[in-house]
């Protein structure tokens, strides 16, 4: 059973470069989540798609973010011009929705210094 | 906004002994998650709540689910080394049944062998 992958593990930039992260969700699972998580505080929700369809973006989620899911399976996040602010944990989660219930398995995260 | 506060923030044990966390909002919710973490992975499932009043058990965890829909525990007995991480609770938030959660500010867990 595979289960949410995401790459790279560890990104070091540059203020100011781009970065990309991937995240494959388990493979029949419709939804797609991406969380941002800093040291010592929990996850913060930042987007999700169902299947290739943005549905929500937190307020967190400024213009220098972007998100995709072209083909409903992996997803992409890029960010524009970090920003030391920006160095966070990027944790990628996909769902299955079993009845009225939904289950959030999470990747292993890429964790972004901007230096 | 919606927060939820957990306590304590850390914890220091001996194996063996039972541990008891909490997370309390100000707000109703009508899902209550418990998460695990090690240290450079994610966050994993330990224990999902749907009903108020809802007592679940997996293994030494249990959890519930307050009455009031604005709290819950999680307990862990017999205590072993690798319990050791931080334990984040979860509340589900928006409209619908979607995985949009909101995360508590977690408790460490430390057990001395």
């Amino acid at each position: 059973d595979t289960g949410v992958s995401q790459d790279p593990r560890h990104k070091i930039t540059k203020r100011g470069q781009n970065v990309t992260f991937r995240c494959d969700p388990i493979s029949e699972h419709n939804r797609l989540y991406w969380y941002r998580q800093t040291l010592g505080q929990g996850p913060e929700f930042l987007t999700y798609f169902q299947n290739e369809a943005q549905l929500e973006k937190s307020r967190l989620l400024s213009d220098r973010f972007s998100a995709e899911r072209p083909k409903g399976s992996f997803s992409t996040l890029e960010i524009q011009r970090t920003e030391q602010g920006d160095s966070a944990m990027y944790l990628c989660a996909s769902s299955s929705r079993k009845g009225a219930n939904e289950k959030l398995f999470f990747g292993s995260g890429t964790q972004l210094s901007v230096l | 906004g919606q927060q939820l506060n957990q306590s304590p923030q850390s914890m220091f044990i001996q194996e063996g002994e039972d541990v008891s966390m909490n997370c309390t909002s100000s707000s109703i919710f009508n899902t209550w998650l418990w998460y695990k973490q090690d240290p450079g992975e994610g966050p994993v499932l330990l224990i999902a709540l749907y009903k108020a009043g809802e007592l679940t058990s997996n293994g030494r965890l249990t959890a519930q689910f307050g009455i009031t829909r604005k709290d819950s525990f999680l307990n862990i007995s017999a205590s072993i080394p690798s319990d050791v991480g931080i334990y984040f609770c979860a509340g589900q938030i928006g409209s619908g049944n979607t995985g949009k959660l909101i995360f508590g500010q977690g408790t460490t867990l430390q057990v001395k062998p």
